[in-house]
């Protein structure tokens, strides 16, 4: 069966620090991997998706850029955290069909930015 | 552009009442594809439901049913005789046409089940 996984749980950084969280898949390949944030309270937005590696789109300008090293791995980086980059981070895969199959979330990133 | 619409913000209901959860979306598209995902205090989604644009039969799990309309833009989920497990966030999300881009969700409604 599929796994994927957040880490770290949570993060605690001061503004202006660096950033990486991670996401990894297992017992799928080539899934087609999302990064989304949820802002205090709610609403899920959209970050970056990639159907490949090295393949990444990004849906709005941000403070964040995104990679993909290998095919079950997904990455969120930002060089310098802003107050607002504050949020619940969740990575999410699907099948890389070309159809709309079923995205299915990881455990998440609660970050902090003080 | 997509939208999806849940207008209920909070519903807080007592244990073994029934309850709908309200999803209203807009999409140009002919194909599309419509979810409910739940999320509990932890955080995670869990997926509960996916139905295509094609397929308007209502579906029934166990105590979750889902009412999917396209004449009013409508994908419902009533939960019948309601635990307060079921307490949490549920939202409903909207993709649509080919391709490998994210889901549009609503804002999500949060359940309520007191004892």
């Amino acid at each position: 069966s599929q796994t994927i996984h957040q880490w770290p749980a949570t993060l605690v950084q001061p503004v202006g620090s660096p950033l990486s969280l991670e996401c990894t898949v297992e017992g799928t390949s080539n899934p087609n991997l999302y990064w989304y944030r949820q802002a205090a309270g709610r609403g899920l937005q959209l970050l970056f998706y990639s159907v490949g590696i090295g393949q990444i789109s990004s849906e709005v300008p941000q403070n964040l850029s995104a990679s993909r090293p290998q095919d079950r791995q997904f990455i969120l980086s930002s060089k310098k955290l802003l107050l607002s980059d504050s949020g619940f981070y969740l990575c999410a895969w699907s099948g890389g069909l070309g159809v709309r199959e079923t995205q299915y979330f990881g455990p998440g990133t609660r970050l902090l930015v003080l | 552009a997509q939208k999806v619409t849940q207008a209920q913000t909070e519903i807080s209901v007592v244990e073994k009442e029934d309850v709908t959860l309200d999803c209203v979306y807009e999409t140009r598209d002919t194909t599309y594809y419509l979810f409910w995902y739940k999320q509990p205090p932890s955080g995670e989604l869990v997926f509960l439901i996916r139905r295509n644009s094609f397929d308007e039969q209502n579906e029934i799990s166990g105590r979750y049913s889902w009412n999917f309309q396209k004449s009013t833009s409508s994908f419902n989920f009533t939960i019948t005789a309601s635990q307060v497990v079921d307490s949490a966030v549920y939202f409903c999300a909207l993709i649509s046409g080919g391709g490998a881009d994210g889901l549009t969700f609503g804002k999500g409604t949060h359940l309520i089940i007191q004892p």
